[in-house]
């Protein structure tokens, strides 16, 4: 029972163009939504973060939308660099007595061509 | 360095072994997590640490895992009787406190049961 579900294994754009990372999600009490990338052979480094009140948080070329009535996460990234080719993983935090546990998914694939 | 870091960073090993996996957070950081990655997974939490509270370990798969964090500082993951299955990428993470919710990671450590 996948609680983050990333049903995209794969995604392929143009450089300059906008990737669209989607992520949903199966719980109403998660309460903060995170972001991570990762590079072959590196731990993931996180990327960008939403709190269950908002609904969108940018940071450069990064924006982060959350849709709490669908629960549905997405990443936007414009415009698309090569060096942003990587796998990213979105992350869900239940908060309260969690601990920050984090949730993932299984990541999708982000291939920009140059 | 002042990230985390793992040793080793390979480990390759027989059915039936036991392993021991190292994990040394950032200097201050009171939160220490591991997570596994196996093969077109997403990452998947196995325990927490906090402080000198009792560890969250409601992820960890079985009894053959154990895990220390001595001193408050670097942790040790031990898998017993290793079996095939147990292949994956081990991930370790530290966080500072309680107040932010960014979780550094390590580069892993890749365990192979043959």
């Amino acid at each position: 029972d996948q609680q983050v579900k990333q049903n995209s294994p794969s995604l392929s754009v143009q450089e300059g163009r906008i990737s669209i990372l989607n992520c949903d999600y199966t719980n109403s009490m998660f309460d903060y939504f995170l972001w991570y990338k990762k590079y072959p052979a590196e731990g993931p480094t996180f990327l960008i973060s939403i709190s269950s009140i908002k609904d969108k948080n940018e940071d450069g070329r990064f924006t982060v939308f959350l849709n709490k009535s669908a629960k549905h996460l997405s990443l936007h990234i414009v415009p698309s660099q090569p060096g942003d080719s990587a796998v990213y993983f979105c992350a869900v935090n239940a908060g309260g007595t969690s601990y920050g546990k984090l949730t993932f998914g299984q990541g999708t694939i982000l291939t920009v061509h140059p | 360095g002042a990230g985390v870091s793992q040793s080793p960073s390979n480990k390759v090993t027989e059915k039936g072994k036991d392993v021991e996996l190292r994990c040394d957070p950032i200097s201050g950081h009171t939160a220490l997590y591991w997570y596994r990655q196996s093969l077109g997974q997403g990452l998947e939490f196995l325990i927490y640490f906090q402080g000198n509270s009792a560890p969250d370990k409601s992820g960890l798969p079985s009894d053959r895992f154990s895990a220390e964090r001595t001193g408050g500082s670097v942790s040790t993951l031990t898998i017993q009787r290793t079996q095939q299955e147990d292949s994956a990428v081990y991930l370790c993470a530290s966080r500072v406190g309680l107040s932010t919710d960014t979780q550094y990671f390590g580069p892993g450590t890749r365990l192979t049961v043959l």
